[in-house]
């Protein structure tokens, strides 16, 4: 059973800069495993933000960055808005199967 | 524009079989590298792949639910369907069905526009 962590919560100050991380029981994650990250709002259905590791869908803000980052997958904002106070998700490609993190409760305060 | 809608049975009892429906518009799914994709969602719990099916018919399951899934298309319909069997109350979620689109030369897209879902309970 393969596991996708990421951290579950995490605090960021309007303005400042915060990195999410997505790991694999696999090991390593890296461009193979085609990273998406997504972001639900309660109540909301999840918006995609960053395709196969970095690419960002015409409706992502520029705020919004992925990388691979020390063996994982990793979702940087920076500038962060109020707006940005969301739950996020990482999705990793495992050859034919995909499966989602256990997602990161994002607050701004 | 893309848009994709579940629809289904919002109860079923505990051994049933589920059948949901996704109905999209705005692309279809006989152009090459196009799929659609369910997922779901516990209350209050983290997003679950279930299950994907391309233009080609290729079918894709999750491993942990791949005994009790079953994805099959209808191109002229704009129809995808996802069967559940031997439901269980754990089983209780939001259904959710999302388009994805992979492209030889170019890097997969999972899941970038969703649908709505749809809440689906067991209980007897």
């Amino acid at each position: 059973q393969t596991v996708v962590t990421q951290e579950p919560s995490l605090t960021v100050s309007p303005g400042g800069t915060v990195t999410l991380t997505c790991a694999s029981s696999t090991g390593a994650v890296t461009s193979g495993y085609h990273p998406n990250w997504f972001q639900q709002k309660p109540g909301q259905a999840p918006r995609a933000l960053i395709y196969s590791t970095s690419n960002k869908h015409s409706w992502t803000p520029a705020r919004f960055s992925g990388s691979l980052l020390g063996g994982k997958a990793a979702l940087t904002l920076s500038g962060v808005q109020p707006e940005d106070e969301a739950e996020y998700y990482c999705l990793l490609y495992y050859g034919g199967a995909w499966v989602f993190g256990g997602g990161t409760k994002l607050t701004v305060l | 524009q893309i848009t994709l809608k579940e629809s289904g049975p919002t109860l079923v009892k505990p051994t049933q079989t589920l059948t949901l429906t996704c109905t999209f518009s705005g692309f279809s799914l006989s152009t090459s590298g196009v799929g659609v994709g369910w997922i779901r969602q516990p209350p209050g719990k983290a997003l679950e792949w279930l299950a994907l099916i391309y233009w080609d018919d290729d079918k894709r399951y999750s491993p942990s639910l791949k005994t009790r899934l079953s994805i099959t298309k209808d191109t002229s319909k704009n129809q995808v369907v996802l069967t559940m069997t031997n439901m269980d109350p754990v089983d209780t979620a939001t259904y959710y069905c999302a388009h994805t689109r992979v492209a030889s030369g170019s890097p997969p897209v999972a899941f970038d526009i969703w649908g709505q879902g749809t809440m689906v309970t067991v209980s007897s």
